[in-house]
């Protein structure tokens, strides 16, 4: 079983839209850590936030932010008013801290046209 | 502040040859982690080092790869030897050592892309 799920593999937006990013995580241990990543096509992962299991305050940075829900076990990002530089491949993650457990999503490819 | 350094950045090799990556990690970072990132899928841990000792190599094809983090800063990773499947990015990481119940966010180098023909 996928330990973090991004079931959106691609989505495409115009500019100024907002856009939801889904993930949906899976695990046993009391103490983890969800990330987020993004890959631009340059390649290189940039982190973005990183949220433990014990703070289900949402957050707002700029023209993003993320839901943290236990409850549903997802950690949903959405950019609002889109812009062509948000374009990249975001990741979605967990560390598992008392099983030693790091994992990556496969993936949501963001394209935001003009 | 200096990221990670990872070289070579591209590779090109034949089947059954052995090739070697590097990695520098962040000035400070106790934690060092090697991704396998194949083509449009999510990097997959291969390895993970606290200092000079493995936290978890759970993933790591150990018939043909070998990792070692000498001195508990730089580190390379090998395979020998390469098979076609093995065409991927290698990402290193690092991250600082969170202590007691935290986990600090992961820093990428650049990557190196391996080709197996």
């Amino acid at each position: 079983a996928q330990k973090v799920t991004q079931a959106q593999t691609e989505i495409s937006v115009v500019e100024k839209e907002d856009v939801t990013l889904d993930c949906v995580y899976e695990t046993r241990d009391t103490t983890y850590y969800l990330f987020w990543y993004k890959q631009p096509p340059s390649g290189e992962l940039v982190f973005l936030i990183r949220r433990n299991s014990f703070d289900e305050q949402n957050e707002i940075s700029g023209r993003y932010s993320w839901n943290f829900q236990k409850s549903t076990s997802s950690f949903n990002f959405t950019i609002t008013a889109s812009q062509v530089v948000d374009s990249a491949v975001y990741f979605c993650a967990l560390s598992e801290y008392n099983f030693n457990k790091f994992y990556f999503g496969s993936g949501t490819k963001l394209n935001v046209k003009p | 502040e200096a990221g990670v350094a990872q070289s070579p950045r591209y590779k090109i090799i034949e089947k059954r040859q052995s090739v070697a990556f590097w990695c520098n990690p962040i000035s400070g970072h106790a934690t060092l982690y090697w991704y396998q990132q194949i083509l449009g899928q999510g990097p997959k841990l291969l390895i993970q080092f606290q200092n000079n000792g493995v936290v978890d190599d759970s993933q790591l094809p150990k018939d043909r790869f070998s990792a070692e983090r000498l001195k508990g800063v730089d580190s390379t990773l090998k395979i020998q030897p390469a098979k076609l499947e093995d065409s991927a990015v290698y990402l290193c990481a690092s991250s600082l050592d969170g202590g007691s119940g935290s986990i600090y966010e992961q820093y990428f180098g650049p990557g190196t892309r391996l080709t197996v023909t």
